[in-house]
């Protein structure tokens, strides 16, 4: 299996806050790697496809970036309703599809 | 306006069966992969399987003994068997819409199932 590890687990940041949020694939994966962002009671909801394409509708706030087994969702000035746990998962060819285990992101 | 609905039972006895379905409205099974994955309360999500636009299937290897997804497409849903369930398949279930190596991109809102006597 590929093992997706996310960092930090959960954090605190304000209103208007530039958040980072980091994902590192146990082997290399190209850019097939996906964000969802999900709130509480809600399925995930897709924001960004292979590393960096922003789906549409999804503001611009949000960016994706890397390839091979490092990867960032950033987003440039944290909105209320950014609040919200976000995973990434993998897509690669190689079987399971498997998703990092998440990152919180709370309000200061 | 495409929208996956999943139903069934909320409440499983452990050892039991547990089996969902996903009703497909406004698209048909054609040139689409579709999966089931869960997540136990206040856990992350697990891939627990898909079905092929050819009708072929894939399941996670952790539960690849117990599970089964099947297709009725005269009816546009296709279903999730869980064998030999315990509390620790209570989870949400979610069934999902994707293309080979591309994202899940649409979702089902979920249905929670608890393993309990």
């Amino acid at each position: 299996d590929i093992q997706m590890t996310q960092s930090p687990p959960s954090l605190s940041a304000s209103v208007g806050d530039r958040v980072t949020i980091t994902c590192r694939a146990s082997q290399a994966i190209g850019v097939y790697l996906n964000w969802y962002q999900q709130k509480s009671g809600k399925a995930p909801k897709l924001l960004i496809s292979a590393a960096s394409n922003l789906q549409s509708g999804v503001p611009s706030r949000f960016s994706g970036s890397g390839s091979g087994t490092d990867f960032t969702l950033t987003i440039s000035s944290l909105q209320p309703a950014d609040f919200a746990t976000y995973y990434c998962q993998q897509s690669y060819a190689i079987l399971p599809f498997t998703f990092g285990g998440g990152t919180k992101v709370e309000i200061k | 306006q495409v929208q996956l609905q999943e139903s069934g039972p909320g409440l499983v006895k452990p050892s039991e069966t547990l089996s969902l379905t996903c009703a497909v409205s406004g698209d048909s099974f054609s040139s689409y992969y579709w999966s089931w994955i869960r997540q136990p309360p206040g856990k992350g999500l697990e891939w627990i399987g898909y079905l092929s636009d050819s009708g072929n299937t894939n399941y996670n290897p952790t539960l690849k003994s117990r599970v089964s997804i099947s297709v009725d497409t005269s009816t546009n849903q296709f279903s999730l068997e869980l064998r030999s369930v315990t509390a620790a398949d209570t989870a949400a279930y979610f069934c999902a819409r994707h293309r080979w190596l591309q994202p899940f991109d649409l979702w089902g809102q979920g249905t929670l199932v608890t393993v309990s006597s």
